[in-house]
């Protein structure tokens, strides 16, 4: 079975640091993509940073970037310069078939001014 | 990209009724799913949508109790039947394109 942990299920960082978000995953597949979803109040999903497993470099989307680490099955979230607007709950997912997601439990985050 | 909206946003609903949410891309996807949220938890999915044939459901999830429609490539319903507390969730109905997935804003449930 395919699994995503996120083990932080609270944070919190002041305005303008850095912090970073935990995951890992499981899968027996060799090539899959890994995602981090920031989902704010509005309860909109938004797809914040993509990952796909054959790449070794770490993706980075402005102030996010993420720190893969393929044989550990690892893929945390760096936000840096926090901002209010970062302020949701972030979840980590995983997508092994092109078909089925698969998502963490989530980490609340919030950015205290 | 993909752009989806979904009516109702919200809707409380009395105990032994059922509600019907809608779910519109403005493109044409092969698949559509919709998820469910329980409070402060994260998304579950409750069926994968095809265009012409019948949705396929996981694990927990039946089709007398979550019926969906999928009658064209860009619009899907999801109906939550005989209503009970427990039903009371975001649903979420998402497409993918191009390896990554999009959501739609969630419809609220509340049953009383």
């Amino acid at each position: 079975a395919q699994t995503v942990t996120q083990s932080q299920p609270e944070m919190s960082v002041q305005e303008a640091e850095t912090v970073t978000l935990s995951c890992t995953y499981d899968t027996s597949e060799n090539n899959y993509y890994l995602f981090w979803y920031k989902q704010p109040p509005s309860r909109q999903m938004i797809l914040v940073i993509r990952q796909e497993a054959y790449k070794q470099q770490n993706a980075t989307e402005n102030r996010f970037s993420v720190n893969f680490q393929k044989a550990a099955k690892s893929f945390s979230l760096k936000i840096s310069d926090s901002q209010l607007g970062d302020t949701a709950m972030y979840f980590c997912a995983s997508d092994h078939t092109g078909n089925q997601f698969y998502f963490g439990t989530g980490t609340s985050l919030t950015v205290i001014p | 990209s993909a752009v989806i909206s979904q009516k109702p946003s919200r809707d409380i609903c009395q105990r032994g009724t059922s509600l019907t949410i809608q779910c519109q891309v403005d493109s044409q996807v092969t698949m559509m799913f919709w998820y469910r949220q329980q409070p402060g938890q994260s998304l579950t999915l409750i069926a994968t949508a095809n265009q012409g044939s019948e949705a396929t459901y996981e694990s927990g999830f039946v089709i007398d109790k979550f019926p969906i429609s999928r009658p064209n490539l860009t619009f899907s319903t999801l109906t939550v039947s005989n209503l009970s507390p427990e039903d009371s969730s975001i649903y979420l109905c998402s497409v993918v394109g191009g390896s990554e997935q999009y959501f739609g804003p969630g419809t609220r449930l509340t049953v009383t």
